[in-house]
């Protein structure tokens, strides 16, 4: 059974900081693994995908990468803004269904 | 740029209560799931479907639930009597085929039971 674990749960830094978030599964078996962010009480914005033979992807000021072997997967986020601030979702996708973390709450300040 | 839609954006219904979540994926898409978010907690998957038939669901998804694809463009989820800890975010999601492809999500139901 698929299991996804995002660390930090939360996290705060200042504006402009580039900062790391960490994303693991334990069933290397997946077709892709999707980055979303989510603000509170709103629905999921897909920020990236990467399918399972692909090393990383990249939009903007996001970059993910994945490393199946290992079950992890990051997302880099360069010059950090107080617009990021929301929850960064990550989820591994099987045959159908996605199987999401918890989460890692982003608070960026002025 | 195509998108899932879903409405109603919040239902406040009493317990006991029957609703119908809709949902109207993306026109070429022909996978359709929904998940559900419980405040503070992880997104999970309730139930995929394919061909007018349940393809995978989870252990959420017991009899109290069901799903249809009454016409050519909607998909729905019905609570057949609402419970108090079915409050919770519901988010209908397609995709174009299964495995490689995206899914793509709506931007939820807040379903509260009162």
């Amino acid at each position: 059974k698929q299991e996804v674990t995002q660390i930090p749960a939360a996290l705060s830094v200042p504006e402009g900081e580039n900062l790391v978030l960490n994303c693991s599964f334990t069933d290397s078996a997946i077709y892709n693994l999707q980055w979303f962010r989510q603000d509170p009480g709103k629905g999921l914005t897909s920020l990236l995908l990467i399918q399972s033979s692909q090393r990383e992807q990249t939009s903007g000021r996001l970059n993910a990468s994945l490393d199946k072997s290992s079950g992890r997967s990051t997302l880099y986020i360069a010059a950090s803004q107080p617009g990021d601030s929301a929850t960064y979702l990550c989820a591994g996708k099987g045959f159908q269904k996605l199987v999401f973390g918890t989460g890692t709450r982003l608070l960026v300040s002025p | 740029e195509p998108e899932v839609t879903q409405t109603p954006s919040h239902q406040v219904t009493q317990m006991g209560q029957e609703v119908i979540l809709r949902c109207v994926p993306i026109s070429n898409h022909l996978y359709f799931y929904w998940y559900r978010q419980i405040l503070g907690q992880k997104v999970e998957f309730l139930v995929s479907f394919y061909n007018n038939e349940i393809s995978e669901k989870s252990e959420i998804f017991d009899d109290q639930f069901s799903v249809e694809r009454p016409d050519g463009s909607n998909f729905t989820l019905k609570i057949r009597s609402t419970k108090l800890e079915d409050s919770a975010m519901y988010f209908c999601a397609s995709s174009e085929v299964q495995g490689h492809t995206e899914a793509f999500f709506g931007q939820g139901t807040r379903l509260t039971v009162v």
